[in-house]
């Protein structure tokens, strides 16, 4: 039972536009959330999260917006960079304080 | 600071030998994790430790096993591998009461 879902496996988006990349999660005890970017052969590092209390957060060029009604937050990069092509991954935590993880966007930033 | 430190980068283990991955960080946090990646199912929670002495399953404990002797050190040991362990193993950890946890580079792991 995937408790958090990343349904769109990739996604590609011009540098310079906005990219969008979106969460599911069906835990409604979920109360805190994380992106983590992971380039290949190296560790997930973290970019920016979210408490349950608020709907949304902003870091430079990084946005995460939370809809809990819908169970849905979704991450917003403008603009998209080269740099910004990665692995996406959303996390959510519970009251026991462990990280349940998305599978994953694979985000490709082009020229 | 070195961060978390993980040991080997990679590593090819016949089916029913042991091993054990390191995990090492210098930050001092009490909380430490191991996780493992594969195509198409995201991190997995394998086993955690929320301070020296203490540890509990995660999502996907079986054939693994842990154990917390000091807050520096936190190895994965796999008893018997097997081919369904192949895959790249993270190391995290963090402080009690911050969310965010630190990974580091992780091991690719080979079972044949």
């Amino acid at each position: 039972d995937q408790q958090v879902k990343q349904n769109s496996p990739s996604l590609s988006v011009q540098e310079g536009r906005i990219s969008i990349l979106n969460c599911d999660y069906t835990n409604s005890m979920f109360d805190y959330f994380l992106w983590y970017k992971k380039y290949p052969a190296e560790g997930p590092t973290f970019l920016i999260s979210i408490s349950s209390i608020k709907d949304k957060n902003e870091d430079g060029r990084f946005t995460v917006f939370l809809n809990k009604s819908a169970k849905h937050l979704s991450l917003h990069i403008v603009p998209s960079q080269p740099g910004d092509s990665a692995v996406y991954f959303c996390a959510a935590s519970g009251t026991a304080s462990k990280l349940t993880f998305g599978t994953g966007t694979r985000l490709q930033v082009t020229l | 600071n070195a961060g978390v430190t993980q040991t080997p980068k990679f590593q090819v283990l016949k089916t029913g030998q042991s091993m054990t991955l390191q995990c090492a960080q210098d930050m001092n946090h009490e909380y430490m994790s191991w996780y493992r990646q594969d195509p198409g199912m995201g991190l997995r929670l394998i086993h955690y430790s929320v301070g020296a002495g203490i540890t509990d399953q995660g999502e996907v404990p079986n054939g693994y096993n842990v154990s917390r002797s000091t807050t520096e050190d936190f190895p994965l040991r796999l008893l018997s591998a097997a081919p369904s362990q192949t895959s790249v193993y993270f190391c995290a950890s963090r402080k009690p009461g911050v969310e965010t946890q630190y990974f580091g580079p992780g091991t690719r792991l080979l079972v044949l």
